[in-house]
Parts: C-alpha cells; sequence; structure tokens
C-alpha cells in the first residue's frame, strides 16, 4: 500500500505571495492533519480535516487554511507569506481519527524569501 | 510553558548501549500519549501509542512507559544502533469539547556512534 505523498517536496516564494501544498493520504484513510514544524517551535498542529469537514484546528492565523476533497486528498493554502513561515509543512494521514496512529508523509519544505 | 517537555534535549551514546529518553508533561485532561520517532529529512514515525490504562508498550528494542500519576513517560532504547539516530518526539493529547488537542514536545536529538 502506498505511503502518504506530498507535493512538492520542495518550494522557495517571497513575501507577500500564496502557496497551496497537496497531500494524498494512505488509500482507505478519512483523515488528514497539517503540521508546521521549525527548529525553534518543533511540530504544531495546523488543522484536521475528515470526510471533508474541518474537525480540529490549531492556533494559526486566518492566512492558513485547508480542504479536504471526497476522496480524501487534502490541500492546504497559504496566502501573505511571511518569513516565518519558512518551515518543513508535514501532513499524516489516520483512518478515522486523528487520534490513532498517524502516518506521516516526507513534508513539503517551504522557504520564504 | 510548553505542556510537554523532553529532555534530554540531545544525546550521544556509543552503538549497543541502551539509552532512556524522558517525556513530563502537564496536559489534562489526559487521552493519550505516543512516540514518534523523526529521521533527518523524513516524516515522523510512530512507535508506540497509550492511553491512561497502559503503563508498558513494546515495539522491538522500544519500550515505552507512562506513569499517568505522576504525567512521566519514558522510552527506553535497547541494543542502540546507528540507524536509531533521530529525533524522538512525545506527543500528548488532550480531550476537549470539540474533540481534542495535541501537544508537542519539542524532541530528542539522539546520535548513536559507532
Amino acid at each position: 500500500k502506498a505511503g502518504v505523498t506530498q507535493t512538492p517536496r520542495y518550494l522557495i516564494k517571497t513575501r507577500g505571495q500564496q502557496v497551496t501544498l497537496s497531500c494524498s493520504p494512505i488509500s482507505g484513510h478519512r483523515s488528514v492533519s497539517w503540521y508546521q514544524q521549525t527548529p525553534g517551535q518543533g511540530l504544531q498542529f495546523l488543522f484536521e480535516y475528515f470526510s471533508e469537514t474541518q474537525r480540529n484546528k490549531g492556533n494559526f492565523p486566518g492566512r492558513f487554511s485547508g480542504r479536504q476533497f471526497s476522496n480524501s486528498r487534502s490541500e492546504m493554502n497559504v496566502s501573505t507569506l511571511e518569513l516565518g513561515d519558512s518551515a518543513l509543512y508535514l501532513c499524516a494521514s489516520s483512518v478515522v481519527l486523528a487520534s490513532d496512529t498517524q502516518y506521516f508523509g516526507p513534508g513539503t519544505r517551504l522557504t520564504v524569501l | 510553558k510548553n505542556q510537554v517537555e523532553q529532555s534530554p534535549q540531545s544525546l550521544i551514546i556509543l552503538e549497543g548501549k541502551n539509552c532512556t529518553l524522558q517525556c513530563n508533561y502537564t496536559v489534562s485532561p489526559f487521552s493519550n500519549l505516543r512516540w514518534y520517532k523523526q529521521d533527518t529529512g523524513r516524516g515522523p514515525v510512530s512507535l508506540t501509542i497509550m492511553t491512561f490504562s497502559e503503563n508498558t508498550k513494546s515495539n522491538g528494542r522500544y519500550t515505552a512507559t507512562l506513569d499517568a500519576d505522576t504525567k512521566q513517560s519514558s522510552l527506553h532504547i535497547t541494543a542502540s544502533q546507528l540507524s536509531d539516530s533521530a529525533s524522538y518526539i512525545c506527543v500528548v493529547s488532550a480531550v476537549k469539547n470539540s474533540g481534542y488537542a495535541l501537544n508537542f514536545g519539542k524532541g530528542t536529538s539522539l546520535l548513536v556512534t559507532p
């Protein structure tokens, strides 16, 4: 069974731009969660989607948004990029609940210049 | 203050030796605690997940313990291998009205040397 895939793997943007990241969960998994990881803050939870609905949300500004499609694939969008948004963005999928065992993708490395 | 504190921040051990990583938390009400291993440049991989009623769980050479009374967990690695070099992250899930909240430790960076 294929693992969680994320595209693109690397991205360079400039301040003020917006970016869309994509995540394809493991087949049969319906929960998709997004995380931001930085050296200073570690892993931080962004949001979780289940059946196309946002089920849980972390403490990030509204510039961070996401959505999930009927095939469970998910996208996250960051608008008006800031230098501090440079990070590794990880997607994780689980069968039903994010509190179940999660399987992470390799991440998208975003650099904001 | 972070509700999940991990120690040590970094650790260097010789191949073949054992080591123990610590995770102390103040998260409440507790739902479950997970340990992840993250290799450089990769996403985290789940090692164990423990609920309130479990006090020990093993995954190969990895054994996690949980003391819900003192709010402490440890991850013991037996007979370390070079491939154990990674960051180990403790995540504590808390119940909240709208579902749950995940609280992350900042990780322990382990280096296993020949």
